[in-house]
């Protein structure tokens, strides 16, 4: 049972390059997030979806786009980065609604910009 | 919208004392969680409270859930080193919504 596995850990990207952070698991879980982590301001939300063919934005959806083709994979985009995007990116995911269940989180991607 | 805060950010603490840490929000919320974080890696999960007067206790750490108050605890008893690290709350409103965290309280833990 792989959990939520998140590729690649690290990249470097220049300033208008494209590129696509993957996310995939292997629960059968409905509800998939994608996160930005920097210092100082905890976790904050940039896309969810709540089952394959639905998505929404979170706080900070400027720049990403996302899909849910399917229930397992949940890609992150970044349309044309820039250094404001330089950060650690987590996803993560849980069955919906589930009593007594927790968000399962990947071991994040480390995206520079530069 | 949903805020979530947390205090302190930074707590350093000595090897066997007591300690809170602080969560609270602003909309109503059932379900609450709390998380760790060591630095460079990911979030593991700790407690997740679904309902009013809601205790966990794992080890020396205990959290607890007062949704009238909308508050959330985490106690930590005679602190060891090892607890280190960076904890995190986070909450979900009812319904399809994701989590929404705190800023985190980053733990140091000194001899």
């Amino acid at each position: 049972n792989a959990g939520v596995t998140q590729t690649p850990k690290f990249q470097v990207l220049k300033t208008g390059q494209s590129m696509t952070l993957q996310c995939a698991q292997d629960m059968n879980h409905e509800y998939m997030s994608w996160y930005r982590q920097d210092p100082g301001m905890g976790l904050r939300l940039i896309h969810y979806s709540v089952g394959a063919g639905i998505t929404d934005q979170g706080e900070v959806p400027n720049g990403y786009n996302v899909s849910r083709s399917t229930t397992e994979d949940f890609p992150l985009r970044l349309l044309s980065a820039a250094p404001s995007q330089t950060s650690v990116y987590f996803c993560a995911s849980t069955k919906a609604r589930t009593t007594n269940y927790g968000y399962t989180f990947g071991s994040g991607t480390r995206l520079t910009v530069v | 919208e949903l805020k979530v805060e947390q205090n302190p950010l930074f707590l350093s603490m000595q090897e066997g004392k007591n300690y809170t840490i602080y969560c609270n929000y602003s909309t109503t919320s059932d379900r609450l969680y709390w998380y760790r974080q060591d630095p460079g890696k990911s979030l593991e999960s700790l407690f997740v409270l679904l309902s009013n007067g809601a205790v966990k206790q794992e080890g020396r750490l205990m959290a607890s859930l007062d949704t009238k108050a909308r508050l959330s605890t985490l106690h930590i008893t005679a602190a060891v080193h090892d607890l280190s690290a960076t904890y995190f709350c986070a909450v979900d409103r009812s319904g399809n919504t994701p989590l929404v965290f705190g800023k985190g309280t980053r733990l140091s833990v000194i001899a």
